[in-house]
């Protein structure tokens, strides 16, 4: 099995809204990540877990906040945010962080907000 | 900071020929991967590399880590319908281990 799945799909929210995107993995992969993607360019890096403590945060904005409950799960909560933070978000997961381990992504959830 | 410069931006061809579709770096990576993406979808892994030289097929997909550790291929031979997409380059470097640096990107159109 070498499934990442994301949650939801799609979500459209306002900018005073809450909301949180979901990821999950029962690969044993101890090191996941969230990337955000604007149409038509690649992944751009946001936030690396490793054994469930944040180790990169790539100067986000604050209204984006990380969460890792356990080993399986890795949340992004969503607050205040604005029309330009639309895009696809993507989930990943990799054994560890050392070299050699291939990461694996998510199907995505696409934001848009309005 | 590290980046990977990916080539072409786009190809338009017709079914049935090859594609080659190529990734340089000016810093040296231990790790590169091929992913493709399509529409609306996450990218999926299609062949990971892990020694410089080395060269591994998956099916119709051929990929090699260049000699020098800062370039790596991607040939897809016999193209079909199903080959559109668009193709990423990914590396891993020594230094920030835990970074995965994208290229920009193949968007790759075929013709019937």
């Amino acid at each position: 099995d070498t499934e990442v799945t994301q949650t939801p799909k799609h979500l459209v929210m306002g900018m005073t809204n809450k909301k949180s995107l979901k990821c999950e993995q029962h690969m044993g992969h101890r090191a996941m990540y969230w990337y955000k993607q604007k149409a038509k360019k690649p992944p751009e890096l946001m936030f690396v877990y490793s054994y469930e403590k944040l180790s990169i945060n790539e100067s986000v904005p604050s209204r984006f906040s990380p969460e890792c409950p356990n080993s399986s799960l890795l949340n992004l909560h969503l607050h205040a945010l604005q029309p330009e933070d639309s895009a696809l978000y993507l989930c990943a997961s990799r054994h560890t962080e050392i070299m050699g381990d291939e990461a694996f992504f998510g199907q995505g959830t696409r934001l848009t907000v309005v | 900071g590290q980046q990977l410069n990916q080539s072409p931006q786009s190809m338009f061809i017709q079914e049935g020929e090859d594609v080659s579709m190529n990734c340089t770096s000016s810093s040296i990576f231990n790790t590169w991967l091929w992913y493709k993406q399509d529409p609306g979808e996450g990218p999926v892994l299609l062949i990971a590399l892990y020694k410089a030289g080395e060269l591994t097929s998956n099916g119709r997909l051929t990929a090699q880590f260049g000699i020098t550790r800062k370039d790596s291929f991607l040939n897809i031979s016999a193209s079909i319908p199903s080959d559109v997409g668009i193709y990423f380059c990914a590396g891993q470097a020594i230094q920030g281990a835990q970074k995965l640096v994208f290229g920009q990107g193949t968007r790759l159109t075929i013709n019937p």
